[in-house]
């Protein structure tokens, strides 16, 4: 059963605008969650991350915010550019101490020139 | 300074062979990850090891997979026989492995097709 899910398998966004990636999760037990990038033919790479005793951490045009009563998580990325073009992957560690992630199933953004 | 290496980068076989997929975790990392990707379920989590002993393999679909860390340099996963719901693409990843929120460095992949 899929702890984190991504319901939006595809996202269209126009250069300059907004682009905002959903992620749910099931688990309360969940205390860390990350969001990674991947472009076609390599490996995802880290993106940015939040702590569940936030909710909201910011990294230049990225910013995660974190709704734990509705355990939902959200990726803003502001403005979009063509290069952030990829598959976004939510993810979540289940514990503290935990080192494995869950992770979704991904949502492709394309930003559009 | 070279990130995690994982070879073949491609691999096409027949059902019912043996596939073995190879890993190099990034030097000083002691937590490595083996995922599958499909399009299905994302990135499933088949195995992980700390310290070169698996610690969940509870991903693991089926007794056709099997992996191994012999060493802290080295990690490999064997499918076999294969079948062609086994094509997917397979990541390594490792990370520190603290215990703490760390990151996973991930490999490029190895995208198996059965035929």
């Amino acid at each position: 059963d899929q702890q984190v899910k991504q319901n939006s398998p595809s996202l269209s966004v126009q250069e300059g605008r907004i682009s905002i990636l959903n992620c749910d999760y099931t688990n309360s037990m969940f205390d860390y969650f990350l969001w990674y990038k991947k472009y076609p033919a390599e490996g995802p790479t880290f993106l940015i991350s939040i702590s569940s005793i936030k909710d909201k951490n910011e990294d230049g045009r990225f910013t995660v915010f974190l709704n734990k009563s509705a355990k939902h998580l959200s990726l803003h990325i502001v403005p979009s550019q063509p290069g952030d073009s990829a598959v976004y992957f939510c993810a979540a560690r289940p514990q503290t101490g935990a080192n494995n992630l869950f992770f979704g199933t991904g949502t492709r953004l394309t930003v559009i020139p | 300074d070279a990130g995690v290496i994982q070879s073949p980068r491609h691999e096409v076989t027949e059902m019912g062979q043996e596939v073995t997929l190879r890993c190099k975790p990034i030097s000083g990392h002691n937590s490595l990850f083996w995922y599958r990707q499909t399009m299905m379920r994302g990135l499933e989590l088949l195995i992980y090891f700390n310290n070169n002993v698996p610690i969940d393999d509870s991903g693991m679909p089926e007794d056709r997979f099997s992996a191994k860390m012999p060493n802290a340099s080295f990690s490999t996963l064997k499918i076999q026989p294969s079948e062609p719901r086994d094509s997917a693409v397979y990541f390594c990843a490792s990370s520190l492995g603290g215990g703490g929120a760390d990151t996973q460095y991930f490999g490029p992949g190895t995208r198996l097709t059965v035929l």
